[in-house]
């Protein structure tokens, strides 16, 4: 079964300042990617998703940008981080046998002050 | 697009009690529905997933019915415990080449010993 790895838990940063959010999956080849938010005490909202290597799509437009350079390694990112972008950054993936299970990380908690 | 309402938003129970915890969709279309629970800090768990062509799915303690024509589907967890106090969230989508879920907006559920 597959593992998603997910790093850091938590991290504070600084308005203004660059954000890189690193997922890599273990155990399944060729796996569809998901980059979710969810605001404290909300739902879950997709941000991106990724059927293969460099192809990329965005569901909503924002200061925050994915990028997948490896099969199984995807990127989030900011060049200038909002405080609007605090929230649980999960990483998420259905693997390459079963399109419709979808897995999640253990998440990354950004704060932006 | 697919709409995913989620009732109660909060449900106490006592430690025995059974709990349910009910989801309508708007997209007649839709037809795979899994349920996730989702811990404090912690990413949301796959629990319990159906298929459209089947009406009720069960493994242990835990159970999900689907009227495809009323068009709602609902999570029983009988004999709860405490560790089954987490928030629970229903989603809804139809299979194709990428997770297209939509979520419900989630249920705080509270065992208490």
């Amino acid at each position: 079964s597959q593992t998603i790895h997910q790093w850091p838990a938590t991290l504070v940063q600084p308005v203004g300042s660059p954000l890189s959010l690193e997922c890599t999956v273990e155990g399944t080849s060729n796996p569809n990617l998901y980059w979710y938010r969810q605001a404290a005490g909300r739902g879950l909202q997709l941000l991106f998703y990724s059927v293969g290597i460099g192809q990329i799509s965005s569901e909503v437009p924002q200061n925050l940008s994915a990028s997948r350079p490896q099969d199984r390694q995807f990127i989030l990112s900011s060049k200038k981080l909002l405080l609007s972008d605090s929230g649980f950054y999960l990483c998420a993936c259905t693997p390459g046998t079963g399109i419709e299970k979808l897995f999640f990380g253990s998440g990354t908690q950004l704060s932006v002050l | 697009g697919e709409n995913v309402e989620q009732h109660p938003s909060t449900l106490s129970v006592q430690e025995g009690d059974s709990a349910v915890i009910k989801c309508t969709y708007s997209d007649s279309a839709s037809n795979y529905f899994p349920w996730y629970k989702q811990e404090l800090g912690k990413g949301p768990q796959l629990i319990i997933d159906i298929r459209s062509n089947v009406g009720e799915k069960k493994d242990q303690r835990i159970a999900v019915t689907l009227n495809k024509t009323a068009k709602h589907f609902s999570l029983h967890i009988t004999e709860t415990q405490p560790e089954d106090s987490a928030v629970y969230f229903c989603a809804a989508s139809k299979v194709s080449g990428y997770s297209t879920l939509t979520f419900g907006k989630g249920t705080m559920l509270l065992v208490s010993p």
